[in-house]
């Protein structure tokens, strides 16, 4: 079975500073993991995924994200925060022979001017 | 074109209503998903259909009834609903139903019943 954790529901960052989501999963087999940024009223959009390759993942918005095995993590960064990125954040595993995504229960992202 | 396409965007219903929510894309996805979202909280899978037949029902009550009439449209009929069932619903389309494939999203419908 598949789960996803997320430290930190609600998370504040200000302005320029370093934004940090965690994510930490639970595979048997290996994973595919997603970042999906939701602002207000409006659906999922995808930030970045992995699934094989390069464990160092860069996404848009300038978000990127490293998956790391051993610590089982995918945790999303980015350097700078803009007022633009508060919104809420989904950390999503799947796996090949799966047909659903399990999310996370979400962080969200508050910047300070 | 990345786009799935929502109608409507909002819906008030009583209880003994009836309503369709309606879902379409054109990226040529074989696997699409109806999902419900309560505030602040993640996605709830409801339905997945692979290949215009329903894969997976997660035990969702019968007041809601799913139809894919063909492989860019998905349909939820609702009938009988609860106050409850008041949430933002959302339609997903994937390439196909393997979890390597990313999901797009819509916009969603907001969903009131009175």
């Amino acid at each position: 079975a598949q789960s996803v954790t997320q430290l930190g529901s609600h998370v504040s960052v200000s302005e320029g500073a370093l934004v940090l989501l965690r994510c930490n999963y639970s595979s048997s087999v290996p994973p595919y993991l997603f970042w999906y940024v939701q602002y207000p009223n409006q659906g999922l959009q995808l930030l970045l995924k992995y699934t094989t390759g390069a464990t160092l993942v860069k996404g848009i918005n300038g978000f990127e994200a490293e998956f790391k095995k051993s610590e089982t993590s995918f945790h999303l960064t980015k350097p700078s925060a803009h007022m633009s990125d508060a919104a809420e954040y989904f950390c999503a595993v799947s796996v090949l022979s799966g047909n659903q995504f399990y999310f996370g229960t979400g962080t969200s992202l508050t910047v300070i001017p | 074109d990345t786009e799935v396409t929502q109608t409507p965007k909002h819906l008030v219903m009583g209880m003994t209503n009836k309503k369709s929510l309606k879902c379409e894309q054109h990226m040529g996805h074989r696997a699409m998903y109806w999902y419900k979202q309560k505030a602040k909280k993640p996605p709830e899978l409801m339905f997945v259909y692979s290949y215009e037949k329903l894969s997976i029902n997660e035990s969702v009550p019968s007041r809601f009834s799913p139809e894919c009439p063909n492989s860019s449209l998905l349909n939820l009929h609702l009938h009988a609903l609860q106050p409850e069932d008041s949430a933002l619903y959302l339609c997903a389309s994937s390439q196909e139903a393997s979890g390597v494939y990313e999901q797009y999203f819509g916009p969603g419908t907001r969903l009131t019943v009175t």
